[in-house]
């Protein structure tokens, strides 16, 4: 079975500044997928960015990218010029690009709570 | 909109006393999923479905029933609650057709047993 890992329950950041998440998996699998998800108080979740492994590219989408370290099972989260509404929860999650039998969702870490200092 | 309910959002109830949980999407997503989320333990997959009348255990599915006799919809059914499912409740849904497609999640349900 597939674990994740954040080793960082909580992360704390200067507005304006840059902070790095990390986040890292255990699989025997080659091909599977890669997301952030922030969890703002509301509770709601939102996809912040998606990586496919097969992909060498390092995601982006506008302020937030992603290190993706394949060999290494490493997926971090850079977010640049932070903002106070990005002060969340922020989750890992992996999901197998397999087919076969077992649970055919996400598998989350734990979440790093991240705090924006203004 | 494009979006996923829940009903209710917030909801008390006493050990045993069955209770349902309704999800509903508007996208006509074929893949749905319940998840729970407690403290310090993340999101863990309770149950999923890929299409109508097909679903199948997640992680935790010990003490829960789902049913998909409709594409829009999947209930989560509790038939006898215990303390230890009070929780945080999440369904999403997705298009299906391929595993890199994005989940989107309903606003949760907050579950207290008593």
């Amino acid at each position: 079975a597939q674990t994740v890992t954040q080793s960082q329950p909580e992360m704390s950041v200067q507005e304006a500044e840059t902070v790095t998440l990390s986040c890292t998996y255990d699989t025997s699998e080659s091909d599977y997928y890669l997301f952030w998800y922030k969890q703002p108080p509301s509770r709601q979740m939102i996809l912040v960015i998606r990586q496919e492994a097969y992909k060498q590219q390092n995601a982006t989408e506008n302020r937030f990218s992603v290190n993706f370290q394949k060999a290494a099972k490493s997926f971090s989260l850079k977010i640049s010029d932070s903002q106070l509404g990005d002060a969340a929860m922020y989750f890992c999650a992996y999901r197998s690009a397999g087919g076969g039998g077992g649970a055919d969702g996400l598998t989350f870490g734990k979440g790093t709570h991240l705090i924006i200092q203004p | 909109e494009a979006q996923v309910t829940q009903n209710p959002r917030y909801l008390i109830t006493v050990t045993g006393k069955k209770l349902t949980v309704t999800c509903s999407q508007n996208m006509n997503h074929e893949y749905m999923s319940w998840y729970r989320q407690d403290p310090g333990l993340g999101l863990r997959q309770i149950y999923y479905s890929m299409n109508v009348e097909v679903t199948d255990k997640g992680d935790v599915p010990e003490g829960y029933k789902v049913s998909r006799k409709e594409k829009r919809n999947f209930p989560l059914i509790l038939e006898s609650p215990s303390p230890n499912q009070t929780s945080l409740y999440f369904c999403a849904s997705s298009t299906g057709t391929t595993k890199q497609e994005t989940q989107y999640f309903g606003p949760g349900t907050r579950l207290l047993v008593l």
